[in-house]
């Protein structure tokens, strides 16, 4: 069965530093797409960033990056010059199949990340 | 470009009872996904509707339904509410289309409560 895992709970960064999320993935489908979204406390989802499965460069959206390691299943975030406003729960999603027909989301337990100044 | 919209914004049923929860899809969207959020978890698909059809479901019982009307603005519907419905729910709409890739967007969400 799919699967996302985001093994920390909550993490704490200062203002104008980098952090990284971790999210780890199983599925046994050679097409799959990952994806990051962001949920402050309003309740929205939002969408962040997305990497291929067959994609062979590491997704980048203005400060966010996603460190894709295929072999070893993970998909990290990376939020570079954190600022206040990036405080919010992160969720990491899986979707089978890269185009077309069903498009169900897995989404991992989420990490709630606190900027501090 | 409107964003995906949800109605009502909260609500407060008692068990048994019945709700219809609404969406507007994202214009130019054809595609309307339902999750629910319960409280410190993420996000469960509870199904998906393209085009007019339920285009696959998640392990929710037959008690919640859907409909997806011709403008693709979709209703989550939810019979004999129990105290375990208790939840955000998320409506995320996307562009289905043949070789292209997708992403869902999101609505702010319906918080409901049944007490």
């Amino acid at each position: 069965a799919q699967k996302i895992t985001q093994t920390q709970p909550g993490m704490f960064v200062q203002e104008k530093e980098a952090v990284t999320l971790d999210c780890t993935y199983d599925t046994s489908d050679q097409s799959y797409g990952l994806f990051w979204y962001k949920q402050p406390s309003s309740g929205e989802m939002i969408f962040l960033i997305y990497q291929g499965s067959y994609d062979e460069q590491n997704a980048t959206e203005g400060r966010y990056s996603l460190n894709f390691q295929k072999a070893r299943k993970s998909a990290n975030l990376v939020i570079s010059a954190s600022q206040l406003g990036d405080s919010a729960m992160y969720f990491c999603a899986m979707r089978e199949g890269l185009t077309g027909g069903y498009n169900k989301l897995i989404f991992g337990a989420g990490t709630r990340l606190a900027v501090h100044p | 470009e409107t964003g995906v919209t949800q109605s009502p914004t909260h609500l407060i049923k008692t068990r048994g009872q019945q709700v219809t929860l609404r969406c507007s899809s994202q214009s130019g969207h054809n595609t309307v996904s339902w999750y629910q959020q319960a409280l410190g978890q993420g996000p469960q698909f509870i199904f998906q509707y393209y085009r007019e059809e339920e285009n696959g479901r998640g392990n929710f019982p037959p008690r919640f339904s859907g409909l997806q009307f011709p403008n693709y603005s979709s209703e989550l519907n939810v019979n004999a509410l129990e105290l375990d419905d208790s939840a955000l729910y998320l409506c995320a709409s996307s562009l289905s289309r043949v070789g292209a890739q997708e992403t869902q967007y999101f609505g702010p969400g319906t918080r409901l409560l049944v007490l």
